[in-house]
């Protein structure tokens, strides 16, 4: 079965610096992607990050990057600089690229509180 | 505006009574999906259309859950018989590509409480 693990229900950091979220994932498919959404207060689930499970670099989107490994079946995210603005939720998702119109699979995931 | 909306926000609604919520995708997207987010948790697929065809409905709960887009855009996520438990937010999703990987662009939600 496929699934996804974020085991951090809270992280706190203070403005400036870097804060990494943990996920890893459980899948047979040889062939699937990985996500971040950040989902703030008003609900809306804003789509960060793409990860392939064959692209060889991490992926890197501005300040957001994907910390890859996949033998350990693991894609932390990684913001660098943080900023008030990043305080949301944010859950890591799951898609069998292999299938088409498969759903995302999602993360119970991470609240994170920036603060001055 | 040019997101994914959803209307209505919020539905307070009474054990007992019938739902409906509805869902503008982006236009000319192909793939949508409603998903079922309950406090605290991550939201949980309920069902997927491609165009006005529904592939899969695997994630409906009961058959109190009923989902239509017969033209192909608009959607209406249906609960009959509300139960206390159907409390959620309801979250609709698009996507231009009809599968593989399209990124996804999620509405602001349709906030169900069952009294």
């Amino acid at each position: 079965a496929q699934k996804i693990t974020q085991t951090q229900p809270g992280m706190f950091v203070q403005e400036k610096e870097a804060v990494t979220l943990d996920c890893t994932y459980d899948t047979s498919d040889q062939s699937y992607g990985l996500f971040w959404y950040k989902q703030p207060s008003s609900g809306e689930m804003i789509f960060l990050i793409y990860q392939g499970s064959y692209d060889e670099q991490n992926a890197t989107e501005g300040r957001y990057s994907l910390n890859f490994q996949k033998a350990r079946k693991s894609a932390n995210l990684v913001i660098s600089a943080s900023q008030l603005g990043d305080s949301a939720m944010y859950f890591c998702a799951m898609s069998p690229r292999s299938k088409a119109g498969t759903a995302l699979i999602f993360g119970k995931g991470t609240t994170l509180s920036v603060s001055s | 505006g040019a997101g994914v909306s959803q209307s209505p926000r919020y539905k307070v609604a009474k054990r007992g009574q019938d739902v409906a919520l509805r869902c503008d995708p982006i236009s000319g997207h192909v793939s949508l999906f409603w998903y079922q987010q309950a406090l605290g948790q991550g939201p949980e697929f309920l069902t997927y259309f491609q165009n006005e065809a529904q592939l899969d409905k695997s994630g409906l709960p009961s058959d109190r859950f009923f989902a239509e887009r017969p033209e192909g855009s608009v959607s209406t996520l249906k609960i009959q018989r509300t139960q206390q438990e159907d409390s959620a937010v309801y979250l609709c999703a698009s996507s231009l590509e009809p599968g593989e990987y399209g990124e996804l662009f999620f509405g602001e939600g349709s906030r169900l409480t069952v009294l």
